[in-house]
């Protein structure tokens, strides 16, 4: 069974960046069968797809038009995991963020994290 | 982008009613639709993917089907473990969801 395990801050000062890690049981984040995604819900956004990481052969990663430039996502093969930086952050980056591995769709999702960007 | 539109915001329904979500593309996704369903708290949870195949361990009383713009998602017979929102989601183009059905008790 899949386990996705996330970690991170839950305040974060605006203008800085939001770091969260999601560590992997039971799959690879080198997996050539699924891709690591980054997801986030708020009230006034709902549901939102971030962006993403994968590995075929080499890593790739695809990340929301609206957030290209402040987003990275960056695999951790010797750890399992993979990462998300978000900078800059604003308090309307304030949302429930979760992360997902995806095969024919989001099949499993970590336990959520609230991140709240406020001075 | 492709934008998602689904229909109704909240459903009042009993248990045992048969219901029905639906959701709309803005733009052809072919059969690239999931359906998930949410709890208060929780991670949404798959439902249904490509359209209408449906997730291992789900009942069969869900059902998905459609295909280009226009999707639905049916319960058969509601039960008490189903009131939740649902959402449905595209990926064919990048990825976008819905902005949830929420199934309330009446």
């Amino acid at each position: 069974q899949v386990h996705l395990q996330q970690s991170g801050p839950g305040l974060v000062k605006p203008s800085q960046t939001l770091s969260l890690t999601c560590v992997i049981s039971g799959d690879s984040v080198s997996s050539i069968s699924a891709t690591w995604t980054w997801i986030r819900q708020s009230p006034s956004r709902g549901l939102e797809w971030l962006g993403r990481t994968y590995y075929k052969s080499k890593w790739y990663n695809d990340y929301a038009l609206s957030l290209k430039g402040r987003i990275t996502i960056i695999p951790d093969a010797s750890k399992n995991q993979f990462s998300l930086q978000l900078m800059s952050v604003t308090p309307q980056d304030t949302a429930v963020y979760y992360c997902a591995r995806e095969t024919d769709a989001f099949d499993f999702w970590g336990q959520g994290a609230m991140v709240t960007v406020s001075s | 982008d492709v934008q998602m539109t689904q229909s109704p915001s909240t459903l009042s329904a009993s248990v045992g009613d048969r219901v029905t979500i639906t959701c709309r593309a803005s733009q052809s996704i072919s059969g690239w639709l999931a359906w998930y369903q949410q709890k208060p708290g929780k991670a949404p949870n798959l439902l249904i993917y490509k359209a209408s195949t449906l997730e291992g361990g789900v009942p069969s009383r869900f059902s998905g089907s459609g295909s280009g713009t226009e999707f639905t998602l049916t319960i058969s017979s509601l039960q008490p473990d189903d009131f939740a929102t649902y959402y449905c989601q595209q990926y064919s183009n990048y990825r976008t969801f819905g902005q949830g059905t929420k199934v309330e008790i009446k």
